[in-house]
């Protein structure tokens, strides 16, 4: 069974800081994808990761996969509190693009 | 940018009443997926739609549940007699994703 984990659970930040969130999956799959998470809303994509060595950046946010590791990471830069959301990270079972989702990591980021 | 709309945006029933939640995925997609998560938790796969058809389903997705696709538009997951271990925020999604606002469910 695809188990996908997520370290930190729960992250609290200085803004300005830098930090990274951390993907881990059992199985292989060459696509990984980073989803956004505000309080009783949906789920925002943020990175879709296609392949080995995929490095994506949009603003404070960038994501990279390594798929030989099973790896993916979400490294924030000079967090801002806008930031401060649930992150989400997501594995797809090769032909389905049935998602598993890893377990979120809380990120809060202190003014 | 194509959305996935999803209605209503939030349901109240009592334990034991059947409630539909309805999908309108992105036209032209041809995968559809349901998805749960329990307040808090993370998002959990319910079941994959092809072609009209149920195409996998996981161990949450038990005979309480159905999903149909009615007039090849709307997409509906259909539970017969909630619980309140229901109670959860529904997602529905086309492949690859957007997902819709989600439905809160609430049983009371």
């Amino acid at each position: 069974e695809l188990k996908v984990e997520q370290n930190p659970l729960f992250l609290s930040m200085q803004e300005g800081k830098n930090y990274t969130i951390y993907c881990n999956y059992s199985t292989t799959s060459d696509r990984l994808y980073w989803y956004r998470q505000d309080p009783g809303k949906s789920l925002e994509s943020l990175f879709v990761l296609l392949s080995n060595g995929a490095v994506k950046q949009e603003g404070r946010l960038m994501a990279s996969l390594d798929t030989k590791a099973r790896l993916s990471t979400l490294h924030i830069t000079a967090a801002v509190h806008d930031l401060s959301a649930t992150y989400f990270c997501a594995v797809d079972i090769a032909g389905t693009y049935k998602y598993i989702f890893g377990t979120g990591t809380r990120l809060k980021v202190l003014a | 940018e194509p959305e996935v709309t999803q209605t209503p945006s939030h349901q109240v029933t009592q334990m034991g009443q059947e409630v539909i939640l309805r999908c309108v995925p992105i036209s032209n997609h041809l995968y559809f997926y349901w998805y749960r998560q329990i307040l808090g938790q993370k998002v959990e796969f319910l079941v994959s739609f092809y072609n009209n058809e149920i195409s996998e389903k996981s161990e949450i997705f038990d005979d309480q549940f159905s999903v149909e696709r009615p007039d090849g538009s709307n997409f509906t997951l259909k539970i017969r007699s909630t619980k309140l271990e229901d109670s959860a925020m529904y997602f529905c999604a086309s492949v690859s994703g957007p997902f819709g606002q989600g439905t809160r469910l609430t049983v009371v």
